[in-house]
């Protein structure tokens, strides 16, 4: 069955560091989408970035970087520069294979990020 | 301005009172879900549709029934609400599974 797992519940960093967000997946598809989303306060879902598991390439999205190891299954949020606004809810979360017989899309419980000033 | 929105935004109800949460998108997406969020667990999807008339479980679909007769609208439905429903719905649609999801505000739904 596939699982996402993020083992960080919560998250302290400096402003203007960099943070990483961890996030492991299982699945037996060859083909996939990864995804991060962010929810501050305000409670609205944002997405961030996302990865293919074919890419070549890992994505970047402004401050925003996936480092995507297929090998070991790992999905991480990489965010440089941290700022004040960083401060959220991050949720992994992990996509079929296309339009297949079971098209579920599965979420981690999430990591919370505080950026301290 | 491209959006998705549930309604009511906030329910207060008794157990055993059907009600329905009502989401539509104006981006023609073929994918919608619909996902509860409770602390410490994430996100969990109830029920997906991958176009009109066809619509699929997710990982917690027992209590819950949707639709999808046009394209645009995904209701839920709680034929009988019980106090373990209680809690944060989220409407989402894409173009499709792997394409990135756009949300609604969420509906926070409490069953007494």
């Amino acid at each position: 069955a596939q699982k996402i797992t993020q083992t960080q519940p919560g998250m302290f960093v400096q402003e203007k560091e960099a943070v990483t967000l961890d996030c492991t997946y299982d699945t037996s598809d060859p083909s996939y989408g990864l995804f991060w989303y962010k929810q501050p306060s305000s409670g609205e879902m944002i997405f961030l970035i996302y990865q293919g598991s074919y890419d070549q390439q890992n994505a970047t999205e402004g401050r925003y970087s996936l480092n995507f190891q297929k090998a070991r299954k790992s999905a991480n949020l990489v965010i440089s520069a941290s700022q004040l606004g960083d401060s959220a809810m991050y949720f992994c979360a992990m996509s079929p294979p296309g339009y297949s017989s079971a098209s579920k899309i599965i979420f981690g419980s999430g990591t919370r990020l505080s950026i301290r000033p | 301005e491209a959006q998705v929105t549930q309604n009511p935004r906030y329910l207060i109800t008794v157990t055993g009172k059907k009600l329905t949460v009502t989401c539509s998108q104006n981006m023609n997406h073929e994918y919608m879900s619909w996902y509860r969020q409770d602390p410490g667990l994430g996100l969990r999807q109830i029920y997906y549709s991958m176009n009109v008339e066809v619509t699929d479980k997710g990982d917690v679909p027992e209590g819950y029934k949707v639709s999808r007769k046009e394209k645009r609208n995904f209701p839920l439905i709680l034929e009988s609400p019980s106090p373990n429903q209680t809690s944060l719905y989220f409407c989402a649609s894409s173009l499709g599974p792997t394409n990135e999801q756009f949300f609604g505000p969420g509906t926070r739904l409490t069953v007494l």
